[in-house]
């Protein structure tokens, strides 16, 4: 059982253009939702995290919107450079654990 | 900078081979994970370690073992490596179970 759902899978955006990907979840007990960030080679680092209690948290260019009565969050990335290509990974955690959703291959075209 | 370190980045075994992968964490932190990546898939949890000699299976243990003889020391263990094996390996570490995951770069096994 797939706790938290990812979409795209993969996504390709223009150079200057806006990126979002989304996540669902169903666990209500979440208490804290990361994004991942993984270049290729490399492993995935920590990117930007909201708790449930704030609808939107930005730093930079990335925004996360998180929509506790729909159960949704997503990653805006905005002026996209060829820089943000990368895959993208939601998370989602409890005390005991933390859950991935299948990641997102961005890719940033010039 | 705190640091997950995987001791190689590239192996390439023979099927039937036991195989041994590193990980080595500066940062005093309780909690350590072995997870493979595969294209579709995501990141599964093979194993994880909450203190020294203790150990959880993750999602997909089968065909795997590991140790944690120091804490600051986690290895994976694939008793006799199959092609089904061939993936990359990513080792993270954490102050609690659910939070603040740093992850290593990563080895990528290929089992021939």
């Amino acid at each position: 059982q797939q706790q938290v759902k990812q979409s795209p899978q993969s996504l390709i955006v223009q150079k200057g253009g806006i990126s979002i990907i989304n996540c669902a979840y169903e666990n209500t007990a979440f208490d804290y939702f990361p994004w991942y960030q993984q270049f290729p080679g490399k492993g995935p680092a920590l990117l930007i995290a909201i708790r449930p209690d704030v609808s939107e948290k930005k730093e930079g260019r990335f925004t996360i919107s998180f929509n506790k009565s729909a159960k949704q969050f997503s990653l805006h990335i905005m002026d996209s450079q060829p820089g943000d290509s990368a895959t993208y990974f939601c998370a989602a955690s409890v005390p005991d654990g933390l859950t991935f959703g299948k990641g997102t291959h961005l890719i940033i075209q010039p | 900078d705190v640091k997950v370190t995987q001791s190689s980045r590239y192996l390439v075994k023979r099927t039937g081979e036991k195989v041994f992968l590193e990980c080595v964490q500066d940062m005093d932190h309780e909690n350590m994970f072995w997870y493979r990546q595969d294209p579709g898939l995501g990141l599964r949890l093979i194993y994880f370690s909450y203190d020294v000699k203790m150990k959880e299976k993750g999602d997909i243990p089968e065909g795997y073992s590991v140790s944690r003889e120091k804490k600051e020391r986690f290895s994976l263990i694939l008793e006799s490596a199959s092609t089904n094996q061939t993936s990359m390996y990513l080792c993270a570490s954490s102050l609690t179970q659910g939070y603040g995951y740093t992850f290593g770069s990563g080895t990528r096994l290929t089992v021939v």
